[in-house]
């Protein structure tokens, strides 16, 4: 079975530096998803990210990059200019392309804070 | 314009009741899912379903049945409520087993008493 993990339960970085988020996994499968999800204290899961193992290119979205290791199976997501709106808990996913049964396989989630 | 929704946010609750959430997508999506949410924030998946399959995670008790009345709404019965099964819950979507992207719901905080 597919697992997740995420070494850092909290992490702290000042407003508008860059902090990195680990995540690693661990699957047998060569075609998968992976994610990163923010929860802010309002509860709602929100899509951050999401990178296809089958490409090589880091996936971005505006602040938000990855770094995807496809051999090492690690899954880092790169924050740059930190906003005090970031402050949330953020937790990496796998999926089985294949889909099915498992749904989102998640990580215990890193806690952000953001200093002023 | 809610993608996914779920009714109630909030649901307090004795020992030994029956209760419902209610989720519903206006995505189109044909494929919905049931989330757990413990209080150490770990997120684990109950249900998978679509109109053709509903796939259980082998962990859930069988006390908590998923049903379905149309492909936009899919409810989460839980009978004979436990202090342990307070937690948040959260609804999913998506468009098809094998697309990657899910949508989740607000969540329901639910809390036996």
């Amino acid at each position: 079975a597919q697992t997740v993990t995420q070494s850092q339960p909290e992490m702290s970085v000042q407003e508008a530096e860059t902090v990195t988020l680990s995540c690693t996994y661990d699957t047998s499968e060569s075609d998968y998803y992976l994610f990163w999800y923010k929860q802010p204290p309002s509860r709602q899961m929100i899509l951050v990210i999401r990178q296809e193992a089958y490409k090589q290119q880091n996936a971005t979205e505006n602040r938000f990059s990855v770094n995807f290791q496809k051999a090492a199976k690690s899954f880092s997501l790169k924050i740059s200019d930190s906003q005090l709106g970031d402050a949330a808990m953020y937790f990496c996913a796998y999926r089985y392309s294949g889909g099915g049964a498992d749904g989102l396989t998640f990580g215990k989630g890193t806690h952000l804070i953001i200093q002023p | 314009d809610t993608a996914v929704s779920q009714t109630p946010k909030y649901l307090v609750t004795q020992m030994g009741n029956d209760k419902s959430i209610k989720c519903e997508q206006n995505l189109g999506h044909d494929t919905m899912y049931w989330y757990k949410q413990d209080s150490k924030k770990f997120l684990k998946i109950m249900f998978s379903y679509n109109n053709k399959e509903l796939i259980i995670n082998e962990t859930v008790p069988n006390r908590f049945s998923p049903k379905s009345p149309d492909k936009a709404h899919l409810n989460l019965h839980i009978n004979s409520l436990e202090l342990g099964d307070s937690a948040v819950y959260f609804c999913a979507s998506s468009q098809g087993w094998t697309t990657d992207t899910q949508y989740f719901g607000p969540g329901t905080r639910l809390t036996v008493l």
